[in-house]
């Protein structure tokens, strides 16, 4: 496969259940980010990893843990979930790079998300 | 803060009309500014960019936008839309940091009508 892959596609789950949701990328890119995309709302940055550490946790509620296991892979785990976090959930990688003191800026690229229903 | 403003949630216009999504964002010494395009049911897609040099970008399917630091503005514009461009559309901006920290707008949905 190419590009950036999100499983599962869907996912209905409980408020009592445990579940993760993958994302995969192929691009070789070094930073993986988590996006919340809720109606009628801008996309909010969750967290940003950079080189496999987490650089950036954007006050999200702990029922939310993301996993870095290596630059290909982007896991995010959740648990007790409220029916407030149905939503689409979007990952995306970037290759970024610093020369000369500038850090170049690369677009971001994006998985097709997967769609999270809450009950 | 930083932030992106979308001036307008739906713009409907007709098929081979001009069209223009407004995106303004909140002053920086650099930013690097980006419109990414949303099908149904799909993820966000790369539309053009501005990372530096001329102030008109342009990508492959007909859309431009031009960099305006006065007045903090990256609007998208096409001369004449098709029905296929029938999307969601996100403005987005990345401020001087390492990690490409993107802030979107709230989105501007079109919709081309026959």
């Amino acid at each position: 496969e190419t590009g950036v892959t999100q499983t599962p596609r869907h996912l209905v789950m409980g408020m009592t259940n445990k579940k993760s949701l993958k994302c995969e990328q192929h691009l070789g890119h070094n930073a993986m980010y988590w996006y919340k995309q809720s109606a009628k709302k801008p996309l909010e940055l969750m967290f940003v990893y950079s080189l496999e550490e987490r650089v950036e946790n954007n006050s999200v509620p702990s029922r939310f843990s993301p996993e870095c296991p290596n630059s290909s892979h982007l896991f995010l785990h959740l648990h007790t979930l409220q029916p407030e976090d149905s939503a689409l959930y979007l990952c995306a990688s970037r290759k970024w790079s610093v020369a000369g003191g500038t850090s170049y800026h690369n677009e971001q690229f994006f998985g097709p998300g997967t769609r999270l229903t809450v009950l | 803060a930083q932030s992106v403003t979308q001036l307008d949630s739906q713009v409907p216009v007709f098929e081979e009309a001009p069209v223009e999504l407004r995106c303004n964002y909140s002053s920086s010494v650099s930013v690097y500014l980006f419109w990414y395009v949303q099908y149904p049911n799909q993820g966000l897609q790369l539309l053009l960019k501005y990372l530096s040099g001329s102030t008109l970008v342009e990508s492959i399917n007909g859309f431009e936008a031009e960099f305006n630091k006065s007045q903090t503005s990256f609007h998208l514009r096409k001369p004449s839309v098709h029905i296929s461009d029938t999307a969601e559309y996100f403005c987005a901006v990345s401020y001087s940091t390492s990690y490409g920290k993107l802030t979107f707008g709230q989105g501007t949905i079109l919709t081309v009508h026959p």
